[in-house]
């Protein structure tokens, strides 16, 4: 196993286009999340899955943003109409029970710039 | 409202030394907390967590310590290693079963040779 892996690692779009990142977790880990980082701030908590089920937004996850683990397995984060105030980090993550004594395991992000 | 702060940015410290990195939370329904590490183009890894009924958990060279009444934890690095080298974050959870963790701005350690 290799990880959370996310993908692209890196994306550039105009204002107001649709731009979506696809997570993996590892693979028996029933348990996935975003957070995003801005530069100079730690990760900030978007949403949380156990397996499909969504079961935690943060107010931050505004109704331009969507995220979706239709099987249990991957997952997508889609912001739509891009502002220049989502350039960040998006940071993925994912868990078994026990995120007290091991906490999540996280990838190595999807940096995105909006011009 | 920052309810975790690293007020530090950065610290610098000598290969073998102790590198104390310290943190403030003010939600007093945090039940543990956490300490991550960050490498340049990577996502954090987990390092070593505390319950809030204890105030110490040690795991090699790293210890974190908890002071519940004044709302504060310090991680110490001992002996510190270059390979130390990264940005901190110290991160609290609530209790009532919630998956969310709450992160501080993170504290940049230099470790020098």
């Amino acid at each position: 196993d290799t990880g959370v892996s996310q993908n692209p690692r890196h994306k550039i779009t105009k204002r107001g286009q649709n731009v979506t990142f696809r997570c993996d977790p590892i693979s028996e880990h029933n348990r996935l999340y975003w957070y995003r980082q801005t530069l100079g701030q730690g990760p900030e908590f978007l949403t949380y899955f156990q397996n499909e089920a969504q079961l935690e937004k943060s107010r931050l996850l505004s109704d331009r943003f969507s995220a979706e683990r239709p099987k249990g397995s991957f997952s997508t984060l889609e912001i739509q109409r891009t502002e220049q105030g989502d350039s960040a980090m998006y940071l993925c993550a994912s868990s078994l029970e026990g995120i007290r004594d091991y906490g999540y395991t996280f990838g190595s992000g999807t940096r995105l710039t909006v011009v | 409202d920052q309810q975790v702060k690293q007020n530090s940015p950065s610290l610098s410290v000598q290969e073998g030394r102790i590198s104390i990195l310290n943190c403030d939370y003010t939600n007093s329904m945090f039940d543990y907390f956490l300490w991550y590490k960050k490498y340049p183009a990577e996502g954090p890894t987990f390092l070593i967590s505390i319950s809030s009924i204890k105030d110490k958990n040690e795991d090699g060279r790293f210890t974190v310590f908890l002071n519940k009444s004044a709302k504060h934890l310090s991680l110490h690095i001992v002996p510190s290693q270059p390979g130390d080298s990264a940005v901190y974050f110290c991160a609290a959870i609530t209790q009532g079963g919630s998956e969310k963790l709450v992160f501080g701005k993170g504290m940049k350690l230099t470790v020098n040779p």
